[in-house]
């Protein structure tokens, strides 16, 4: 069974632009989790999709939003770049609720330059 | 807010050592995992723990949770340069909520 998958690896970007992230889990998993990871904070939480609907929000600015397509694909965008937003983007995914057993992709490296 | 800290932040060992990482917290949390996270990888969920007093082993592994639900502690024992790493607790709180630790880097040295 293939594993949760994020595209793209890297990215470097400048301060002001956006970018839009991509996540595929694992077939028949339909809730997505998106965490952020940097040295300072650890993995903080950003939000959690389930069918389609954001079911669970992390106090990240309006900057910060996402989406989940019927075939439960997410993709995560960010707005006007900050150089604070230079992290590891993790996205997971479960079965039915992130307390599910959660399996991690890569991630996606993100620096804002 | 729930809030879970880890201690210690860093641990460097000598392959054969024991040693044991702690998370803690204020709040009741439903259940607390546990995870590993290696570099350039996602994090990978080594044990769920639910019940208060409750004890898993795996292999050299061997996690607990207080009595409480507060608090949980990962015991490694004979430590060896695979079990490098860094370790992450998760707290379930409402709603399916996870609270994560800061997590503790180990570096086990042959």
């Amino acid at each position: 069974k293939a594993g949760v998958t994020q595209t793209p690896r890297y990215l470097i970007k400048t301060r002001g632009q956006q970018v839009t992230l991509s996540c595929s889990p694992i077939s028949g998993h339909r809730s997505v989790s998106w965490y952020q990871q940097t040295p300072g904070q650890g993995l903080q939480f950003l939000f959690e999709y389930f069918s389609e609907t954001q079911r669970n929000k992390g106090n990240f600015p309006g900057r910060f939003s996402g989406r989940q397509f019927s075939n439960s694909r997410s993709e995560m965008n960010v707005s006007t770049l900050e150089l604070g937003d230079s992290a590891l983007y993790l996205c997971a995914s479960s079965l039915a609720t992130p307390t599910d057993t959660q399996y991690f992709g890569p991630g996606t490296r993100l620096t804002v330059l | 807010t729930q809030l879970l800290e880890q201690s210690p932040q860093f641990l460097s060992i000598q392959e054969g050592e024991n040693l044991t990482v702690y998370c803690n917290s204020s709040s009741v949390f439903s259940s607390l995992q546990w995870y590993r996270q290696e570099p350039g990888e996602g994090p990978v969920l080594l044990v769920t723990v639910v019940t208060g007093g409750e004890v898993k082993k795996l292999k050299r592994l061997t996690f607990q949770f207080g009595d409480a639900r507060k608090d949980s502690s990962l015991h490694i024992t004979a430590a060896q340069p695979g079990d490098t790493g860094l370790y992450l607790c998760a707290g379930e709180g409402s709603n399916y909520k996870l609270t994560f630790g800061k997590g503790t880097l180990l570096t086990v040295n042959p």
